[in-house]
């Protein structure tokens, strides 16, 4: 079946370091998504990313969809603790009307 | 916050008994949706509503009975459950199923089986 895997699972970094975290579909995706999950909490929209090779930025997140629309990333520079959580990438295969979450990616921040 | 709502936010219940949980959204929204969260894992798709019509259930058990009353609720009645199935149940809702929508999450159900 489709899966969306993401690695690494589990990520400790000291505070002011940079975490990426990538996301690797076995389909093509006609979009992906990514999502933010705080302990203890829901999952909460982060982005959409849609053309091949897309890039986009919010602050200190980085975003980007691969050529193949098959694999995604996301990189943050100069962590910080309130970006403690698991990050979750969503792809949407083509005619499948629906999301599949990747296994998610748990960051540590350590101050 | 979300503009999700769900009740109850913790529920425990026995094999034997009969629950439902509730889930309610007013941003028009035509799609909604049931996930089923274990600790650490992904959120994993059980139903998708759309337009008040049940477009897909990916296998799950008969124990799980979902309901859409109306464009704006939606509940997960569940009988005979099992130990295995206590997670969190996280509903959700979009414009609609199509890609390219964002899923807003309520805050979700934990749901303990005893």
């Amino acid at each position: 079946g489709q899966q969306v895997m993401q690695i690494p699972q589990y990520q400790h970094v000291q505070e002011g370091e940079d975490f990426t975290t990538y996301c690797n579909s076995s389909t093509t995706l006609s979009n992906i998504q990514w999502y933010k999950q705080r302990p203890g909490g829901h999952p909460v929209f982060l982005i959409q990313l849609v053309k091949s090779g897309e890039v986009k930025k919010q602050k200190r997140l980085t975003f980007q969809f691969g050529e193949a629309k098959k694999n995604s990333s996301l990189h943050i520079t100069a962590t910080q603790t309130t970006d403690v959580g698991t990050y979750f990438c969503a792809g949407y295969p083509s005619g499948t009307y629906k999301y599949i979450f990747g296994t998610g990616t748990r960051l540590k921040v350590l101050a | 916050d979300t503009e999700v709502t769900q009740t109850p936010k913790h529920l425990v219940m026995g094999m034997t008994n009969k629950k439902s949980l509730k889930c309610e959204q007013h941003m028009g929204h035509r799609a909604m949706y049931w996930y089923k969260q274990k600790a650490k894992k992904p959120p994993e798709l059980m139903f998708v509503y759309s337009y008040e019509k049940l477009s897909i259930n990916e296998s799950v058990p008969s124990r799980f009975s979902p309901e859409c009353p109306n464009s704006s609720l939606l509940n997960l009645h569940l009988h005979a459950l099992q130990p295995e199935d206590s997670a969190l149940y996280l509903c959700a809702s979009s414009q609609d199923r199509t890609g390219g929508n964002t899923i807003y999450f309520g805050e979700g159900s934990w749901l303990t089986v005893v």
